[in-house]
C-alpha cells in the first residue's frame, strides 16, 4: 500500500522568515501529489499540485511556492511568511491503484 | 465548476443516538463523492465513497451515505453514535471528466461533531 510522510508536525515561525515543508511518499511510482491548506474554520483549499517531476500547478496565487524535485518528493516553501500563511497544511498523493492517502499535516503558525 | 456545501458547522449528539452530517454538491461533470474523518491532530481517513455504483453506499465504523441526484445531496448517517466518533468530517467532491478538472478534490467547510455521554 501507499504511504506518506510530511514533516515536521507542528512549526511555529515568525513572520518574515523562510518556510520549507516536506513530503515524501512510498509505494507508489508517479503518483498525482497535492498540497492542501486548511484555515481555521474553512475547509480544506487546494494550493498546487502536480502530476510529475518539476510539473507544478498553482490553484491560488500567494505567498507560497511548491517543488517537485523527485517522484516521491514534493515541497511547499515560502521565502518570506506572513501572518495570513498561519494554518493546517496537508500533503496527499493519489494514485490510480490506491486512491487517495493524506498526510498526517502540518500545523503553521506564523507569529 | 464545483462545489461542496455542509450545512451545519457543528453537530452535537448524545452517545448512542443517530448522526446526520449533512452535505449538498454542485458540479459541472458526473461527480465522485467522498467522506472524510480528521481527528485532532491526525491525517484525513477516508470513511467511505461513492463513484457511480450504488446510490446507497457503507463506509466504515457504521457510517453510511446516501447518493441522490434529484436533490444533489450526500448526507452522511449513522444510526448510533460512539464516543469515538467526535472528530470532525469532511464531505468532497471530484469531478469524473472535465480536462483539468478531473482528479481535484473540492472539500466542504468541515462539520465538526461532538458526542456526550
Amino acid at each position: 500500500s501507499q504511504t506518506i510522510h510530511q514533516w515536521p508536525a507542528t512549526l511555529v515561525q515568525p513572520v518574515g522568515s523562510p518556510l520549507s515543508l516536506e513530503c515524501t511518499v512510498e509505494g507508489t511510482s508517479n503518483p498525482n501529489l497535492y498540497w492542501y491548506r486548511q484555515a481555521a474554520g474553512r475547509g480544506l483549499q487546494l494550493l498546487f499540485y502536480s502530476v510529475g517531476i518539476g510539473q507544478i500547478s498553482s490553484e491560488v496565487p500567494q505567498n507560497l511556492s511548491a517543488s517537485r524535485p523527485q517522484d516521491r518528493q514534493f515541497i511547499l516553501s515560502s521565502k518570506k511568511l506572513l501572518l495570513s500563511d498561519s494554518g493546517f497544511y496537508l500533503c496527499a498523493l493519489q494514485s490510480k491503484v490506491y486512491g487517495y492517502t493524506f498526510g498526517s499535516g502540518t500545523r503553521l503558525t506564523v507569529v | 465548476a464545483q462545489s461542496v456545501t455542509q450545512l451545519d458547522s457543528h453537530v452535537s449528539v448524545s452517545e448512542g443516538t443517530p448522526v446526520l452530517l449533512r452535505c449538498n454538491y454542485s458540479s459541472s461533470y458526473s461527480p465522485s463523492l467522498f467522506w472524510y474523518v480528521q481527528h485532532p491532530n491526525k491525517g484525513l481517513q477516508l470513511l467511505l465513497k461513492y463513484t457511480s455504483a450504488a446510490t446507497l453506499v457503507k463506509g466504515i465504523n457504521g457510517f453510511e451515505a446516501e447518493f441522490k441526484k434529484s436533490e444533489t445531496s450526500f448526507h452522511l448517517t449513522k444510526p448510533s453514535a460512539h464516543m469515538s466518533d467526535a472528530a470532525e468530517y469532511f464531505c468532497v467532491v471530484r469531478p469524473n471528466a472535465g480536462g483539468t478538472s478531473y482528479g481535484k478534490l473540492t472539500f466542504g467547510q468541515g462539520t465538526i461533531l461532538t458526542v456526550h455521554p
